[in-house]
């Protein structure tokens, strides 16, 4: 089964920032990954498909990239909406989510 | 608008059988897989189980092979999900979630195991 780990688990950073969350699979995965975001109460949101594709009505703050076994959620200016947690998923090889990232505002 | 609505949760006693339902609208139900995800109280995410469009295919998750059973009827535009020998690790909100990759997803159906 392939293993995803995401760091770091909890994130605190400042609005206006430029946020940065990894997600490690334990083999490659070909790119075949999501990120979703969850907020509290609510059910988790596709932000982005393979790696980098932004989910239709997604702001474009939010990218991804990567390759292999490591991959990378960018938020390019944090705004106080985005906290959440977020997970990755991979769909390579059966279905995987990641622990999750939690993020909060400083 | 795609809109997915669960139901059937509850509390159950261990060793129990509870069925989900989880029923489409505002999108074709028969041109898609769907699956279930669940999260456990204050955990993170765990996909289920998979179907495909007319049930050719479909997979489940170690943690529950031999002990759920996915199905759908497309002509109801309903998704199930048969649930026996539940344990107390079974406790989670199940979500059912459109497309072999998620994109649109249910608000949840709280299932309780605990005698």
């Amino acid at each position: 089964d392939i293993q995803m780990t995401q760091s770091p688990s909890l994130l605190s950073a400042s609005v206006g920032d430029r946020v940065t969350l990894n997600c490690k699979a334990s083999q490659n995965i070909n790119k075949n990954l999501n990120w979703y975001q969850q907020k509290l109460g609510e059910a988790p949101k596709l932000l982005i498909y393979y790696t980098n594709n932004l989910q239709t009505g997604i702001p474009s703050r939010f990218s991804g990239s990567g390759s292999g076994t490591d991959y990378t959620l960018t938020i390019s200016s944090l705004q106080p909406e985005d906290v959440a947690t977020y997970y990755c998923y991979q769909y390579n090889s059966g279905w995987t989510f990641g622990g999750g990232t939690k993020l909060e505002l400083k | 608008e795609v809109q997915l609505v669960e139901s059937g949760g509850g509390l159950v006693q261990p060793g129990r059988s509870l069925k989900l339902s989880c029923v489409a609208s505002g999108f074709t139900f028969s041109n898609y897989g769907m699956n279930w995800i669940r999260q456990a109280p204050g955990k993170g995410l765990e996909w289920v189980a998979y179907i495909s469009s007319g049930s050719s295919y479909i997979y489940y998750a170690e943690t529950v092979k031999g002990r759920f059973t996915i199905s759908r009827d497309n002509a109801k535009n309903t998704l199930y999900l048969q649930m026996t020998s539940l344990r107390s690790e079974d406790t989670a909100l199940y979500y059912c979630a459109r497309r072999y990759i998620p994109d649109s997803w249910g608000q949840g159906v709280m299932v309780t195991v605990s005698s």
